[in-house]
């Protein structure tokens, strides 16, 4: 799994706590994605960005904020978190739309999430 | 809208035996799907998708799915199923008309728990 690595893939924080996850591809995509996967859930897409712009922002708590600042290198800021935001949070990319192979996302190992 | 049913939580199979897992689609046009493949505290990883052509697909590891768009189904299959196999899969779903942001959206179903049997 080189092509899409993620960081930290464990992090158990506080709910005053502040941490950011990481999301990096070597596959030389252009668009990125942060998804939420709960238990007996069906995958959630949370943010999407193409050429390091936001595209996407399906509803999601201001707790959350990403940043992409290259089209390498996906972050994902947590800030006062709840308990029920404990998950595994999983980070994909893809060519931009109408790309070579663009409708495939590839995906990382995830980073294991959990909210005391 | 567009959206996946994956009606079975978990299937069990005898090593050796075809394997099936189920997926039904909706989608207001013509559809992209694919299925992925979770192996535990790992990531999604891409096994096959159905753009357009064929509607018999084949992907990585022996597997296979085929579209059927009366039946709104892209059901994966395996004829011989291996202990190796077993894992969590996904099938997931775009809708060919959307444009813009929504060429993003990719619906996924709730996944179906393989397990293969020694």
């Amino acid at each position: 799994e080189t092509g899409v690595t993620q960081t930290p893939r464990h992090l158990v924080m506080g709910m005053t706590n502040k941490k950011s996850l990481k999301c990096e591809q070597h596959l030389g995509h252009n668009a990125m994605y942060w998804y939420k996967q709960s238990a007996k859930k069906p995958l959630e897409l949370m943010f999407v960005y193409s050429l390091e712009e936001r595209v996407e922002n399906n509803s999601v708590p201001s707790r959350f904020s990403p940043e992409c600042p290259n089209s390498s290198h996906l972050f994902l800021h947590l800030h006062t978190l709840q308990p029920e935001d404990s998950a595994l949070y999983l980070c994909a990319s893809s060519q931009e739309a109408g790309g070579p192979g663009w409708d495939t996302q590839y995906f990382g190992p995830g980073t294991r999430l959990t909210v005391l | 809208a567009q959206s996946v049913a994956q009606p079975e939580d978990q299937v069990n199979v005898a090593e050796g035996n075809p394997l099936t897992v189920k997926c039904t689609y909706s989608v207001s046009g013509n559809p992209y799907l694919f299925w992925y493949v979770q192996y535990p505290n790992r990531g999604l990883q891409f096994l096959l998708k159905y753009i357009t052509g064929d509607n018999l697909v084949k992907g990585s590891y022996g597997f296979e799915a085929e579209f059927n768009k009366s039946q709104t189904s892209f059901h994966l299959k395996k004829p011989s199923a291996l202990v190796s196999d077993s894992a969590l899969y996904f099938c997931a779903v775009r809708d060919r008309a959307y444009s813009g942001a929504g060429s993003y959206q990719l619906t996924f179903g709730k996944g179906t728990k393989l397990s293969v049997i020694p």
